[in-house]
């Protein structure tokens, strides 16, 4: 069946360290990939989006990478803060180009 | 600029009761959509329109009417809610096909008993 998968336990990691967060996608072919913060109470924040022609995506503290032969995408935030606290949401391209598909997002907690 | 709009922030139904959830944007964006969102289960599409006239279902459109008469506003109605429906619901815009950045509102929160 086709999904995309992102780690479904929390993620905690110390101020300043690197978060790096998985999404894994079976059965699709994105031209697209996607991703998008959301805090609690709150609708998704677009973050990023990488083409299935390019390799990694960057901007400010936050990369994307995206491997289409292993139908996977690493979201890496770099010196990371207590406010970058929220789940984090990839998003495909799926069926025939208007449908966004979701993953169901992986939370990060980054402590003091 | 107010973005996507959606009212209201809460609600509560009877199983049975039937209600529109509005959603309204001021980006003149063409396409625009309708998530659920349930625990474990992430965001799942309900229904989309690429402009005004037309709209089609996503993957969980049963129990949902959609129409798109203006490009600004997208109203999702519930025929006879059910305790499955309980809920937060999203509306979401896009100045492309819908495969791009999407903005979304602050969501509906809906419970039926």
């Amino acid at each position: 069946s086709q999904k995309i998968e992102q780690n479904s336990e929390a993620l905690n990691i110390q101020e300043g360290k690197t978060a790096t967060l998985t999404c894994n996608y079976t059965n699709y072919s994105p031209a697209y990939l996607q991703w998008y913060r959301q805090d609690p109470g709150r609708g998704p924040v677009f973050l990023l989006l990488i083409r299935e022609n390019e390799k990694e995506k960057r901007k400010e503290r936050l990369k994307v990478t995206f491997d289409t032969t292993l139908k996977q995408s690493l979201f890496h935030i770099t010196a990371s803060q207590p406010a970058d606290s929220a789940t984090y949401l990839c998003a495909l391209d799926t069926g025939g180009g208007n449908k966004l598909t979701f993953g169901t997002g992986t939370q990060l907690k980054v402590e003091l | 600029n107010a973005g996507v709009t959606q009212t209201p922030k809460f609600q509560v139904l009877k199983t049975g009761q039937s209600m529109t959830l509005q959603c309204a944007q001021d980006m003149n964006h063409e396409y625009m959509s309708w998530y659920r969102q349930d625990p474990g289960m992430g965001l799942r599409l309900i229904h989309y329109s690429v402009g005004a006239g037309i709209t089609d279902q996503g993957e969980v459109p049963n129990g949902y009417n959609v129409s798109r008469s203006t490009t600004e506003d997208f109203p999702l109605r519930l025929l006879s809610a059910a305790p499955s429906q309980t809920s937060v619901y999203f509306c979401a815009s896009s100045i492309g096909t819908g495969r791009e950045k999407l903005f979304f509102g602050s969501g509906t929160q809906l419970s039926v008993l």
